[in-house]
């Protein structure tokens, strides 16, 4: 059993949806990270959540600790927020991350 | 946070030959990390970068197989030696920005053929 577990491993929705992306962890965390890749490959840092809720634009990410579970959202889905959405648990101690498999998320126009 | 430069973006080498991945950072970082993505898979840890030592290798890579420099506080090179098409990856550099906060390279994507 993998340590970072993301739910789903795929997901189309229509424009205007709106998208949650799951993550579970086993670790021992720092932080809890989420990362949004491009086709390219570059990696864009979304949120650092040690507990609560964080927000960006149309981007939430929510934690808790406790049920060591983390949640990405997305309101008013846009073709332009297709990419892979990574959850990375930062593991407690030794600095460094443990990833998730990934979430690609295509959003039809 | 940290702004890194990557290059090259992509290449396409010979197998058997070798290619050096460069990454320089707008700041001066004391930890550097070097990520593999195999195709359909998430990212690896291949080693940690600090100033003055040694790479710290995780289990499953070599030093012989990628050479680490880490010559100042914002500038680390990873070389994939001797390459075969198994090593066809996506290869990220990153550092630590802030208080856990990661930033990463723009990725180099290897095709080796």
């Amino acid at each position: 059993k993998n340590e970072v577990e993301q739910s789903p491993q795929n997901l189309t929705a229509q424009e205007g949806e709106f998208i949650t992306i799951n993550c579970s962890y086993s670790v021992g965390i720092s932080a809890l990270h989420w990362l949004q890749q491009h086709p390219g490959g570059g990696i864009v840092s979304l949120f650092m959540l040690s507990s609560g809720k964080k927000k960006h634009g149309r981007l939430i990410a929510t934690i808790n600790i406790q049920e060591k579970h983390s949640s990405l959202h997305i309101t008013a889905s846009h073709p332009r927020d297709s990419a892979v959405y990574i959850c990375a648990a930062g593991d407690l101690g030794a600095q460094k991350l443990v990833f998730g498999q990934g979430t690609r998320l295509t959003i039809n126009p | 946070s940290a702004v890194i430069s990557q290059k090259p973006s992509r290449d396409i080498c010979q197998r058997g030959t070798s290619l050096t991945i460069q990454c320089q950072v707008d700041s001066q970082v004391t930890m550097m990390f070097w990520y593999r993505q195999q195709p359909g898979q998430s990212l690896t840890l291949i080693a940690t970068a600090n100033q003055g030592s040694e790479a710290t290798y995780e289990s499953g890579f070599v030093i012989d197989k990628f050479p680490i420099s880490r010559p100042n506080l914002t500038f680390s090179t990873l070389t994939v030696s001797n390459m075969s098409p198994e090593d066809s990856s996506i290869y990220l550099c990153s550092v630590t920005t802030g208080v856990y906060g990661y930033t990463f390279g723009s990725g180099t994507r290897l095709t080796v053929v």
